[in-house]
């Protein structure tokens, strides 16, 4: 186990609907990054936040966005949800700016999108 | 930029054979490559990495991978398959931190079956 939580674990939303997903990250890591992997595909980087400000950003729309809290807990919030949004969701803490970029990912959360 | 090649979609062995899952990359950086699994309904987890201290890189379970600049692959081999080992595989570059926040960009992953 990584010691990274994400919450729920399953969800189904509606088309339209707004949805926050949450990751709790390993103790002593201050980096969060989401990725979202589709079925039958490999994890696309959404976006990564250092120290509570938002540090890369990968090709998603602006109805993604993301928080990083002082305890370097994370949220990934998705407005107006499409059914392409259907996925999973990974949320991966690591200790940055120590050269270290080992990236551990919690078990994710599985969205559905009717 | 950075990008992975895995050239297998799909691996088939048989118990106590060897396994090789072959990767190329692309970086225009020194790159950090990583191999990471994923169990079914299971979140990555990850199997070795390579940051240039060695080319030879020693990995969880009995996996190990090897760095070749020259041919820019990171293949990953085990010389005995077990069943626990089916599941997906995952080749990753990152970018550096000071690029992108050294975003991990994956592979399309490799499915490795293992029949008894």
């Amino acid at each position: 186990e990584t010691g990274v939580t994400q919450s729920p674990t399953h969800l189904i939303k509606t088309r339209g609907q707004q949805v926050t997903l949450r990751c709790s990250s390993q103790s002593g890591h201050n980096t969060v990054s989401w990725y979202q992997q589709a079925l039958g595909q490999g994890p696309q980087f959404i976006f990564q936040y250092y120290r509570e400000e938002e540090n890369g950003r990968g090709n998603f729309p602006p109805r993604f966005s993301g928080l990083q809290f002082p305890n370097y807990s994370s949220e990934l919030n998705v407005n107006a949800l499409e059914l392409d949004d259907s996925a999973l969701y990974l949320c991966a803490s690591s200790l940055s700016g120590r050269g270290s970029e080992t990236q551990y990912f919690g078990p994710g959360t599985r969205l559905l999108v009717l | 930029a950075q990008s992975v090649t895995q050239l297998d979609s799909h691996v088939s062995v048989s118990e106590g054979t060897p396994v090789l899952l072959r990767c190329n990359y692309s970086s225009s950086y020194s790159p950090s490559l990583f191999w990471y699994v994923q169990h079914p309904n299971k979140g990555l987890q990850l199997l070795l990495k390579y940051t240039s201290a060695a080319t030879l890189v020693k990995g969880i379970n009995g996996f190990e991978a090897e760095f070749k600049k020259s041919e820019t692959s990171f293949h990953l081999t085990k010389p005995s398959a077990h069943m626990s080992d089916a599941a997906e595989y995952f080749c990753v570059v990152s970018a550096p931190f000071y690029n992108q926040g050294g975003k991990l960009i994956f592979g399309q992953g490799t499915e490795l079956s293992v029949k008894p």
